[in-house]
């Protein structure tokens, strides 16, 4: 089965702190992808990466920054953490095209920024 | 740029019954998926079902089944003989030539027994 990891699933941290939330899979796929989900709102995207090292904006990238250096981790940073990225983050990760088109998952880290 | 738009918030169904819930979507694209995601509370997000825009014939998995209505732009999902499991957020999503998932607000689905 594919397995998709994001090292925490609650966090609390300070206004203006640095927060990593970070993501591994294990079935070698392409593409990773992060995006938040807010009540009302749905899953928007916030950074993708279809390779190691590159990287796209999706539709609400300001406030974040992403890492790809190995093909299984993809990282999501919050340089100087708000109030309003208070969220559910969701790492999910698919293979480019693929006979599916399905993404993969993670549990999701739920962020509460004070 | 592709919408996604669930119109219901939220649902409910009678244990046993039949509910069906609501997606429409915008796209210039002729070639695409469409998928239904589950997302039970606390729990992680799994597929229910995916439909290839090439295919005519409706997607069926077991009790989950899909009205593709292409020239409508419309994906409903319909759910038989509900179990209290199937309680959870639906989310309903679109992929196109690029390789992100475009998600609609989703749709709470509870179920009473």
């Amino acid at each position: 089965d594919v397995k998709v990891t994001q090292s925490s699933r609650y966090l609390v941290k300070r206004t203006g702190e640095k927060v990593f939330l970070e993501c591994v899979q294990d079935m070698d796929h392409e593409n990773m992808f992060w995006y938040r989900q807010d009540p009302g709102l749905g899953l928007r995207l916030i950074y993708f990466s279809y390779d190691v090292k590159m990287k796209e904006k999706g539709d609400i990238p300001e406030g974040y920054s992403v890492s790809r250096e190995k093909k299984e981790r993809f990282s999501l940073i919050l340089e100087s953490a708000s109030t309003n990225q208070t969220s559910m983050y969701l790492c999910a990760s698919g293979r480019t095209g693929g006979i599916t088109g399905e993404l993969f998952f993670g549990e999701g880290s739920r962020l509460t920024v004070l | 740029a592709q919408t996604v738009t669930q119109s219901q918030p939220e649902m409910s169904v009678q244990e046993a019954e039949t509910v069906t819930l609501s997606c429409t979507y915008d796209t210039s694209e002729s070639d695409y998926y469409l998928f239904w995601y589950k997302q039970p509370p606390s729990r992680q997000m799994i597929l229910v079902i995916r439909q290839e825009a090439y295919k005519q014939q409706n997607a069926t998995e077991n009790r989950f089944s899909v009205n593709f209505q292409k020239a409508a732009k419309s994906f409903s999902l319909k759910i038989s003989d509900s179990q209290l499991g199937d309680a959870a957020m639906y989310f309903c999503a679109y992929r196109g030539y690029g390789n992100k998932l475009v998600f609609g607000a989703g749709t709470i689905l509870r179920v009473k027994s």
